[in-house]
């Protein structure tokens, strides 16, 4: 089956304009997470979404910052008024949290990185 | 709070050689440890995980990491490198959530270059 993908795979924006990065989890996983890799900080969690639950946003850097998950699938997050420091590469993982199971392996996309000029 | 620390920025063998990644973590409950593999341009592969039970973990590649409670420590070993290991390795915590694990907390990752 196909894994979790992610689009696009490369944007350049210029400072102040807003983004949209888009991750297709692995059908039927019902947990979603987003990740940014970059070179100063290694990777960082940003958000995590599991099934109907409110998502768990401590890892968000700032409120220009946000993500939706729309029918428990897809996800967007979305970066309002770039700056040159959320340049990165986003990451996008999913995992099947079955009931009763306490634990999972998170499956991740190939990611988005981002270019602010 | 919890961390990961991966001692080793860059790490250089030679093909056939043994090699040992050292990862501690800093966790006040059970950890669910994790390794997961990056080469160039890709995304993260898991090589292996620690939930519970045989402290000595098999995954995939010929790859295996040895859960030591007493030292806090997840190393990740390979008895002999093939040219074809070299990348970036990335060890990891993951955060439970009454029960259920949440996010992975990850460590700056060694990258390991392979010689000839």
């Amino acid at each position: 089956g196909a894994g979790v993908s992610q689009s696009p795979s490369n944007k350049v924006t210029e400072k102040g304009k807003d983004v949209e990065l888009r991750c297709d989890p692995i059908s039927g996983h019902t947990a979603l997470y987003w990740y940014r890799q970059s070179l100063g900080q290694g990777l960082e969690f940003l958000i995590y979404f599991q099934g109907n639950s409110a998502p768990d946003k401590s890892g968000l850097p700032s409120d220009r910052f946000s993500a939706e998950r729309t029918g428990g699938s897809v996800s967007t997050l979305t970066i309002q008024r770039t700056q040159q420091e959320d340049s990165a590469v986003y990451l996008c993982a999913s995992s099947l949290v079955a009931a009763g199971a306490s634990t999972d392996t998170q499956y991740f996309g190939p990611g988005t990185r981002l270019t602010v000029l | 709070a919890q961390s990961v620390t991966q001692p080793d920025i860059h790490i250089t063998v030679s093909e056939g050689a043994s090699l040992e990644l050292r990862c501690n973590y800093s966790y006040g409950a059970t950890p669910y440890l994790f390794w997961y593999v990056q080469s160039p341009g890709q995304g993260l592969q898991l090589l292996l995980k620690y939930f519970s039970g045989d402290t000595l973990v098999q995954g995939i590649k010929g790859f295996e990491a040895e859960f030591k409670r007493s030292q806090s420590s997840f190393n990740l070993r390979k008895p002999s490198v093939h040219w074809s290991d070299a990348a970036e390795y990335f060890c990891a915590v993951g955060v439970s959530y009454g029960g259920s694990q949440g996010n992975l907390i990850f460590g700056k990752g060694t990258k390991l270059s392979v010689k000839p």
